[in-house]
């Protein structure tokens, strides 16, 4: 059974770019959630989507936009990229109809924003 | 709003000794509460939980309680082991609708176990 798999693994983008992330959930989950993690610090919420539609925002700019599919997978994506977006991203998934409490988490997309 | 706030790092141990690691929280509901490990270069991996008041949660030696009336949910090993290296987050989240499945994360706390 894969788990959560997210690529690329990583990515060093310029400032002003943008950039795609993505996602693929744990096989039966509905449910992607996004965080950044900043260097030393804990996850922060970013968004979180479920029936193609966005969910739940953490409080994060209008840069930052998602999206899932039919089959659940999901891309975050960047836009006008600043210095501070440097961080791991994390993929979550989950299910509804199970126990929404229970995430798995993807092993992340290290950003290096220059 | 609902954090986490735990025990400043970083934690360094000789292998055997007891850990703990502070963490309370403050939340409007009845949130579940969680520890998630991070070892170096890797994701979250969600060591264990509790879902209500007095539940102990348990898993590869490591326990910890949810403690209503302190708002708390430390997390212990009796004997730890070189292995046990890693950042310790805890997290919890809410069941309401609107937040469901949400995780509110601490700063994490680095554990360094020496041989």
């Amino acid at each position: 059974d894969a788990g959560v798999t997210q690529s690329p693994t990583h990515l060093i983008k310029t400032r002003g770019q943008q950039v795609t992330l993505r996602c693929s959930p744990k096989s039966g989950h509905d449910t992607v959630s996004w965080y950044q993690q900043a260097l030393g610090q804990g996850p922060q919420f970013i968004f979180q989507y479920y029936e193609e539609e966005e969910r739940q925002r953490g409080n994060f700019p209008d840069r930052f936009s998602g999206h899932q599919f039919p089959n659940y997978s999901s891309e975050l994506n960047v836009n006008a990229l600043l210095l501070g977006d440097s961080a791991l991203y994390l993929c979550a998934s989950s299910t509804r109809t199970g126990n929404p409490y229970e995430q798995y988490f993807g092993p992340g997309t290290r950003l290096t924003v220059t | 709003g609902d954090s986490v706030t735990q025990m400043e790092g970083p934690v360094t141990l000789s292998e055997e000794a007891f850990l703990t690691i502070n963490c309370t929280y403050t939340a409007t509901g009845y949130p579940s509460l969680f520890w998630y490990v991070q070892y170096p270069g890797e994701g979250l991996q969600l060591l264990l939980k509790a879902t209500k008041a007095d539940d102990k949660g348990s898993n590869k030696g490591f326990e910890a309680t949810y403690r209503k009336e302190t708002t708390s949910f430390h997390l212990e090993k009796g004997s730890v082991q070189v292995s046990d290296s890693a950042v310790y987050f805890c997290a919890l989240s809410e069941g309401r609708g609107s937040t469901l499945g949400r995780l509110y994360f601490g700063r994490g706390t680095q554990l360094t176990v020496w041989p």
